[in-house]
């Protein structure tokens, strides 16, 4: 447990409305992640951030845009919502990339369902 | 990238072993074999990683074929609380140069009493 929480854990909105997602942690992890999770296609990323003010995208950013100002919070936000960007989104950091890049545990947040009307 | 394929679900009684494969043909040198598992409603999970040798920690052993193209995740005794999608994603310099991941479908357990 990484000290990662999520907020809201579920919500409903319409579509068309914009929405933020904030991602909390206690740790200080440089490295954050947002993941979105729908039926049939696992976990895909979305945005990531290598330190406070440094974003980039993943595999599935369109419509969705990311801030980090503090290294404790990670936003991710949806312009204007569409019923396609219905799904879980879950939240994630690791510790530090120093032994390696594929030699770190990674943590997750419990997640935020969300949906578009 | 570096593919992984696992088989779709497996079952199991509970209290006895379950081998999860890997396949993972196409592996670097530099890639470190992880599973994550992912229980029902939860976000996912560490597991265990390695990237030679077995590896062995209080949830799993991880078992690595001496070509590094296949691996097994062997969780000794399948408890209820195991049945989940367990994910095998390798990682590396050239996987996941942020600490990203890239997840499959994985495979789901069922565990049964």
């Amino acid at each position: 447990d990484a000290g990662i929480t999520q907020s809201p854990r579920h919500k409903v909105t319409e579509t068309g409305t914009p929405v933020t997602l904030r991602c909390h942690q206690t740790e200080n992890h440089r490295y954050m992640y947002w993941y979105r999770q729908d039926p049939g296609h696992g976990l895909r990323l979305i945005h990531y951030s290598y330190g406070v003010k440094d974003t980039d995208k993943g595999e599935v950013s369109d419509g969705y845009s990311v801030s980090r100002s503090k290294t404790e919070d990670f936003l991710l936000t949806l312009e204007s919502a569409t019923s396609s960007q219905t799904s879980v989104y879950f939240c994630a950091t690791v510790t530090g990339l120093a032994g390696g890049p594929g030699n770190n545990e990674q943590f997750f947040g419990p997640g935020t369902r969300l949906t578009v009307l | 990238d570096a593919k992984t394929t696992q088989p779709n679900s497996m079952e199991s009684n509970e209290e006895e072993p379950v081998h999860l494969p890997c396949n993972h043909s196409t592996i670097s040198g530099t890639d470190y074999i992880h599973w994550y598992r992912q229980l029902p409603s939860q976000g996912p999970e560490y597991v265990i990683h390695g990237l030679t040798s077995n590896v062995n920690n209080r949830m799993a052993s991880l078992a690595i074929a001496e070509d590094r193209k296949s691996s097994t995740l062997i969780l000794h005794r399948a408890t209820l609380r195991d049945a989940a999608v367990y994910y095998c994603i390798l990682r590396g310099t050239l996987t996941d140069s942020w600490g990203k991941l890239q997840f499959g479908a994985g495979t789901q357990v069922v565990v049964t009493p």
